[in-house]
């Protein structure tokens, strides 16, 4: 059965303390795999898309790489703009498959 | 990417009312999703609508439920129906983008009483 499992379930983070979210998937043809930041009370915004091993994306203080069962969103410096719900998905016969998701809270 | 807006952006109802959420593309697709997310819950897809046929609903959603409109390119609806409070969620509908994944909109806040 395709999954995605996102850990850890929560995180909270000093103001510039790194640290890094995780995405482990088991899909097969697997299209992409997404990143999406949501914040409380609105749609999801897209952030990256990964397609092959070894790929790696950055924007900002966030850099999200790609291995062939799990992506690692890295999170560098944090500020507490970042606090958010970070979604990772997959692509399966267009179809969007989402992990539950990581509910980031970065402290002043 | 896509440009996506939905009404109502939040609604109280009634025990055994019925809503129509309504989503508008700025540009045209093919297809369009809606999703449900449950209080404190990822994304579960309700349905893909494609114009010009029948909505595929996923398991566990079916059409009395959930009736969808697709009447062109750019628009959809979504109608909860008979609603009960285990209905309420946030509504979300989405078009893919040409990278694979999909836009989202702002989503549509609903408070079944």
């Amino acid at each position: 059965e395709d999954q995605v499992t996102q850990s850890p379930e929560a995180l909270r983070l000093q103001e510039g303390e790194s640290s890094s979210l995780n995405c482990s998937y088991t899909v097969s043809g697997l299209r992409g795999l997404f990143w999406y930041r949501q914040d409380p009370g609105k749609g999801p915004e897209f952030l990256f898309t990964l397609y092959s091993a070894g790929e790696e994306k950055e924007k900002e203080r966030l850099k999200a790489t790609l291995t062939k069962k799990e992506s690692f969103l890295h999170i560098t410096a944090p500020k507490p703009e970042d606090s958010a719900t970070y979604l990772c998905a997959v692509n399966r016969d267009d179809k969007i498959i989402f992990g539950k998701g990581t509910r980031l809270h970065i402290l002043p | 990417s896509a440009v996506i807006s939905q009404k109502p952006s939040r609604d109280i109802c009634q025990r055994g009312t019925s809503l129509t959420i309504q989503c508008q593309v700025d540009s045209q697709v093919t297809m369009m999703f809606w999703y449900r997310q449950q209080p404190g819950q990822s994304l579960t897809l309700i349905a893909t609508a494609n114009q010009g046929s029948e909505a595929t609903y996923e398991s566990g959603f079916v059409i009395d439920k959930f009736p969808i409109s697709r009447p062109n390119l750019t628009f959809s609806t979504l109608t909860v129906s008979n609603m009960s409070p285990e209905d309420s969620s946030i509504y979300l509908c989405s078009a893919p983008s040409s990278s694979e994944t999909q836009y989202f909109g702002p989503g549509t806040r609903l408070l079944v009483l």
